[in-house]
């Protein structure tokens, strides 16, 4: 099974803030790697899929890069509404396998 | 406006089994594959099953292998989830994802509401 590491697994910041989470996979996934929110009671949500591309309707401060092993999903200008826990997922091989989280806290 | 609504959940005892459904609308539901996905409390998440548009293909994580079965009536334009011998590691809210792809899993939207599933004595 392909491995997802994210760091940090959580994370304090203020509003306004760049925000940035670590994808590792443990081989190459190509750019198979999409990102979710997930806020609280809530069932996830995609922001952004194929390492890069923003799925529609998503704000333009959230943004991903990467490929191969080492991704970055960032959000630029934190807002209030971003607090949720983020999750990487790879789909290069089966079992698709997500990453543990990454809980976002605004301080 | 895609919609995924799921049904079914429940508090189980171990070795009991139950079918969670997932009732869409909004779009062609024979030409998207189908996921299910769950998360433990207070966990992350963990992938559990796909199945193709056509329900030919199904594929399931290890965990789930042989005692969940994935399907759909593409007439009725809806997923199921049998699940089978259930055990306490099965706890978990359960979602249903619509797939971009139609054959196998990429990437996941929208989700349905999710259900939670409670396996104790």
């Amino acid at each position: 099974d392909i491995q997802m590491t994210q760091s940090p697994s959580s994370l304090s910041a203020s509003v306004g803030d760049r925000v940035t989470i670590t994808c590792q996979a443990s081989q190459d996934i190509s750019n198979y790697l999409n990102w979710y929110q997930q806020k609280p009671g809530k069932a996830p949500k995609l922001l952004i899929y194929d390492a890069s591309n923003l799925e529609t309707g998503v704000p333009s401060r959230f943004s991903g890069s990467g490929s191969g092993t080492d991704f970055t999903f960032t959000i630029n200008s934190l807002q209030p509404e971003d607090i949720a826990t983020y999750y990487c997922q790879q789909y290069d091989h089966l079992p698709i396998t997500f990453g543990q989280g990454t809980r976002l806290e605004i301080k | 406006e895609v919609q995924l609504v799921q049904s079914g959940g429940g508090l189980l005892p171990p070795g009991g089994s139950l079918r969670l459904s997932c009732a869409t609308s909004g779009f062609t539901f024979s030409s998207y594959a189908i996921n299910w996905v769950r998360q433990a409390p207070g966990k992350g998440l963990e992938w559990v099953s796909t199945i193709s548009g056509s329900g030919d293909t199904t594929y399931y994580a290890d965990s789930v292998k042989g005692r969940f079965t994935i399907s759909r009536d593409n007439s009725k334009n809806t997923l199921y989830l049998q699940m089978n011998s259930l055990r306490a590691e099965d706890t978990a809210v359960y979602y249903c994802a619509k797939d971009t792809n139609i054959l196998v899993a990429s990437w996941f939207d929208p989700w349905g509401q999710g259900t939670l599933v409670t396996v104790s004595s």
